[in-house]
């Protein structure tokens, strides 16, 4: 079935560094691909998204790949906020079989923390 | 304003007493999901709906139940087969873009606690 693996966190970094949070999948045909942010106590607020091979997602400063080759959806930012502190979820879709609508598959989540 | 609204943000069930989550959207969406979030966890699918009157089972279904009488509407009743039931709980709606590929959006969650 579907998967999707997050780094292991907690990311604690200095604010003005740059971050990597690695995430990779496992899915039949060619998903859609997302990263949601997740701030405390509140609902996931979409972050990016690509549809298809080499699409780059971004918002906010905020870039992810799609790698089919890698089966990779890593996300990174140059220079990171206090404010970016939140946890973070790369998702899958699958578009197998011509599916409209289905479940997200969720990676289990990343913590970060952003220092002053 | 467009959005997706839950209601309560918190929510407490005693045991045995079954409790229902609203989940409110204005933005036209056709299809609406449910989604229980534990700690340190990704989110697992409770129960989705494409259309008025229809919906599926998920990943978790069991000691859940849903229905869909309006297209802005669909409530989540815990019930009180549901022997694990504190966690947050996610609606979510989404949208087909020109290509078929679908997007999801949430609302802010409810809490549910077992006094």
């Amino acid at each position: 079935g579907d998967s999707v693996t997050q780094m292991e966190g907690p990311v604690t970094l200095s604010e003005e560094a740059f971050l990597t949070i690695n995430c990779t999948y496992t899915a039949t045909g060619y998903p859609s691909l997302f990263w949601y942010v997740q701030y405390p106590g509140e609902g996931l607020q979409l972050l990016l998204k690509a549809t298809k091979a080499d699409d780059k997602g971004s918002n906010k400063g905020f870039e992810a790949t799609y790698r089919k080759e890698t089966t990779s959806f890593h996300l990174e930012k140059g220079s990171v906020q206090v404010s970016d502190s939140a946890v973070y979820f790369c998702a899958l879709k699958s578009n197998a079989g011509g599916t409209s609508y289905g479940k997200l598959t969720f990676g289990q989540g990343t913590i970060l923390t952003v220092h002053p | 304003d467009g959005g997706i609204t839950q209601s309560p943000k918190y929510l407490f069930r005693k045991e045995g007493q079954n409790v229902t989550l609203s989940c409110e959207q204005n933005l036209n969406h056709d299809a609406m999901y449910w989604y229980r979030q534990d700690p340190g966890q990704g989110l697992r699918l409770i129960y989705y709906s494409q259309i008025v009157n229809d919906f599926q089972k998920g990943d978790i279904a069991e000691g859940y139940s849903v229905s869909r009488e309006k297209k802005e509407s669909f409530p989540l009743t815990v019930t009180s087969a549901q022997k694990n039931p504190t966690a947050f709980y996610l609606c979510a709606s989404s949208i087909r873009a020109s290509g078929g590929r679908e997007t999801q959006y949430f609302g802010p969650g409810t809490r549910l606690l077992v006094l």
